[in-house]
């Protein structure tokens, strides 16, 4: 089994949709739970990260840690075509030790 | 801003061949790493570095080295290439001293296609 499983997609909505990415792990000391954007050719940026369990919003994006069920989920209200790109979940122990999902490639159609 | 930079974008390569990816930063950043990427298998850590002089071991090292000289330069050498070496790596790098967050710098990658 590996450490975080996320669905690679591709998922497809039309402009404006709201978007639900997940991810579930295994390891239970993970403690920062990390999204990535990645863009078509380009590196993974940073999105957004949560401690621990709960929400955390950042404009259009919420984040959410659920550590009773290892279910991590970022949410995209009102997706826009420059959300197209693959999300990449990473939680980590801390200290760098990031483990990444295989990330779910998200295509919003205008 | 720069950045991390890497070199070259693109590369083929015979098999047997070695090759070094040429990975600097700009951003004083004590650590760094090199990741591979690969349809279905998503980012694995080939090597880091948490500081100039010091090298470690990822999930996948066989077959690639590295060496951290300075603060800003971090190559990957493949010593012998082979074909399940194709992929896209990417150099990153981030700075511990800002705590526990994970954030990584990517550089833009560098794929590399032996034959």
């Amino acid at each position: 089994q590996k450490e975080v499983e996320q669905d690679p997609g591709p998922l497809s909505v039309p402009e404006g949709a709201i978007v639900s990415l997940n991810c579930t792990y295994s390891n239970s000391a993970f403690q920062y739970f990390m999204w990535y954007r990645q863009y078509s050719r380009k590196g993974p940026e940073l999105l957004m990260y949560t401690y621990s369990s709960g929400n955390k919003e950042d404009g259009r994006f919420t984040a959410q840690v659920d550590k009773s069920s290892k279910y991590i989920s970022l949410f995209i209200r009102d997706s826009q075509p420059s959300d197209s790109a693959t999300y990449l979940c990473a939680p980590t122990t801390g200290f760098q030790k990031l483990v990444f999902g295989t990330g779910t490639r998200l295509l919003v159609s205008p | 801003t720069a950045g991390i930079t890497q070199a070259p974008t693109s590369q083929i390569l015979a098999a047997g061949r070695s090759m070094t990816l040429r990975c600097t930063q700009d951003m004083r950043h004590n650590a760094m790493y090199w990741y591979r990427q690969d349809l279905g298998l998503g980012l694995r850590l080939i090597h880091y570095s948490n500081t100039a002089g010091t090298t470690g071991k990822g999930e996948v090292p066989d077959g690639y080295s590295v060496s951290r000289a300075n603060t800003d330069d971090f190559p990957l050498t493949l010593a012998s290439a082979v074909p399940s070496q194709t992929s896209v790596y990417f150099c990153a790098s981030s700075d511990s001293s800002r705590g526990d967050t994970g954030e990584l710098f990517f550089g833009e990658g560098s794929r590399l296609t032996v034959l």
